[in-house]
């Protein structure tokens, strides 16, 4: 099993649309949580930072931890064509030395 | 991405031959990473550097090797490339706690 968990899609929905990309993860140690954006054929960028447990909003995307349940999820509000990608959560621990741990990915497509 | 820059973007090369692929950085940083990207399998760590000359293994580091001689640049060799090695690579800088930026990828054909 995987230390991370994410459902590769690809998940089509139509523009306006809300949608909902979730990670499931195994080491209760993990206490920074993030979602990467990657487009085509470009490398991943850092599009949401949490630390620990909570919600984190910015403009139409807000992140979810819950750390009880091992769960993260990424909501994104009014769905554009531009949301159109490869979304990767990743996670790490409290410690300079350790790499983050990804998902594989999830392809997300936004229908006009 | 300004902060990475990763050369070549394509390369096409024949199977046995080395390969190098270098990625630069303008940042600083202490830590920086190797991964190749394939469909089905995400991002797989190749070698990690956390300071100069300072280096160790990823989880699919057969067949290559890296080098670190200045803090800017870091090097992944193919030592003799092989078909399954043809993949996207990307470079990233950062550590666990304040996340990775990735430079541009480059896109590697070995026929």
């Amino acid at each position: 099993q995987k230390e991370v968990e994410q459902d590769p899609g690809p998940l089509s929905v139509p523009e306006g649309a809300i949608v909902s990309l979730n990670c499931t993860y195994s080491n209760s140690a993990f206490q920074y949580f993030m979602w990467y954006r990657q487009y085509s054929r470009k490398g991943p960028e850092l599009l949401m930072y949490t630390y620990s447990s909570g919600n984190k909003e910015d403009g139409r995307f807000t992140a979810q931890v819950d750390k009880s349940s091992k769960y993260i999820s990424l909501f994104i509000r009014d769905s554009q064509p531009s949301d159109s990608a490869t979304y990767l959560c990743a996670m790490g621990v409290n410690n300079a030395g350790n790499m983050l741990t990804f998902g594989g990915g999830t392809r997300l497509m936004v229908k006009p | 991405d300004a902060g990475i820059t990763q050369s070549p973007r394509h390369k096409v090369t024949e199977t046995g031959t080395p390969v190098t692929l270098r990625c630069h950085q303008t940042e600083n940083h202490r830590y920086m990473y190797w991964y190749r990207q394939d469909p089905g399998h995400g991002l797989r760590l190749i070698h990690y550097s956390y300071g100069v000359k300072d280096t160790d293994k990823g989880e699919v580091s057969d067949g290559y090797s890296v080098s670190r001689s200045k803090t800017e640049d870091f090097l992944l060799t193919l030592e003799s490339a092989t078909s399954s090695q043809t993949s996207v690579y990307f470079c990233a800088t950062g550590t666990g706690n304040y996340g990775y930026t990735f430079g541009s990828g480059t896109r590697l054909t070995v026929v």
